[in-house]
């Protein structure tokens, strides 16, 4: 296994415009998380699944996010009518539930919102 | 809101020991240190975490004072790899899945 995988790498796309971004975990992972990272910040936790189950989302997740891990593997974040505020990284991790302090983090997607 | 203080920048010379410290002292008895660190352009990477006890794996080690106010991570012998932002974060063992992450410590390891 390469680890968990990101996609896009990289987003641009205008004010008002909604976008999707996938996570592809670590297979035996049964935990998955996204977080956000501005310039010279450290991440922000937004949201983790359990499986195909969403246990937490923090109170940055407004409402024009939506995280769904449909089958309890891969798993999208959409945010809709975006604004320029959500420019940022948008990082996945994932990690095993009884192992749940050492998560493994993917590249992460670049969002620009112009 | 992140529960530990640490230098937001360090220099250190390649081949020498980076000594990198943290403060977290509201530290609760129940609260593990735990180390990621994020070179540029890539996620953050899990490094090490300990209790009080001093902790040593092939990448670093990790000294915590006995009262588990502060703690040192110590990258033995730096390389231009080990250039990145160090995070230290406070947190239970289970039931608080996430990371709260603060701004870090950024390493630049010197040639």
């Amino acid at each position: 296994d390469t680890g968990v995988s990101q996609d896009p790498r990289h987003k641009i796309t205008k004010r008002g415009q909604n976008v999707t971004f996938r996570c592809d975990p670590i297979s035996e992972h049964n935990r998955l998380y996204w977080y956000r990272q501005t310039l010279g910040q450290g991440p922000e936790f937004l949201t983790y699944f359990q499986n195909e189950a969403q246990l937490e989302k923090s109170r940055l997740l407004s409402d024009r996010f939506s995280a769904e891990r449909p089958k309890g593997s891969f798993s999208t974040l959409e945010i809709q009518r975006t604004e320029q505020g959500d420019s940022a990284m948008y990082l996945c991790a994932s990690s095993l539930m009884d192992r749940d302090y050492e998560q493994y983090f993917g590249p992460g997607t670049r969002l620009t919102v112009t | 809101d992140a529960k530990t203080t640490q230098p937001p920048s360090m220099d250190c010379a390649e081949g020498r020991a980076a000594n990198l410290p943290c403060n977290h002292s509201t530290i609760s008895g129940n609260e593990y240190v735990y180390w990621y660190r994020q070179i540029h352009s890539q996620g953050p990477q899990y490094i090490i975490h300990g209790l009080k006890n001093n902790e040593t794996n092939e990448m670093a080690s990790l000294i915590i004072t006995e009262d588990r106010k502060s703690s040192t991570l110590i990258l033995p012998h730096a390389t231009l790899r080990d250039t990145a932002v160090y995070y230290c974060i406070v947190r239970v063992l289970f039931g608080n899945e996430k990371l709260t992450f603060g701004t870090g410590t950024r390493l630049t390891i010197i040639p």
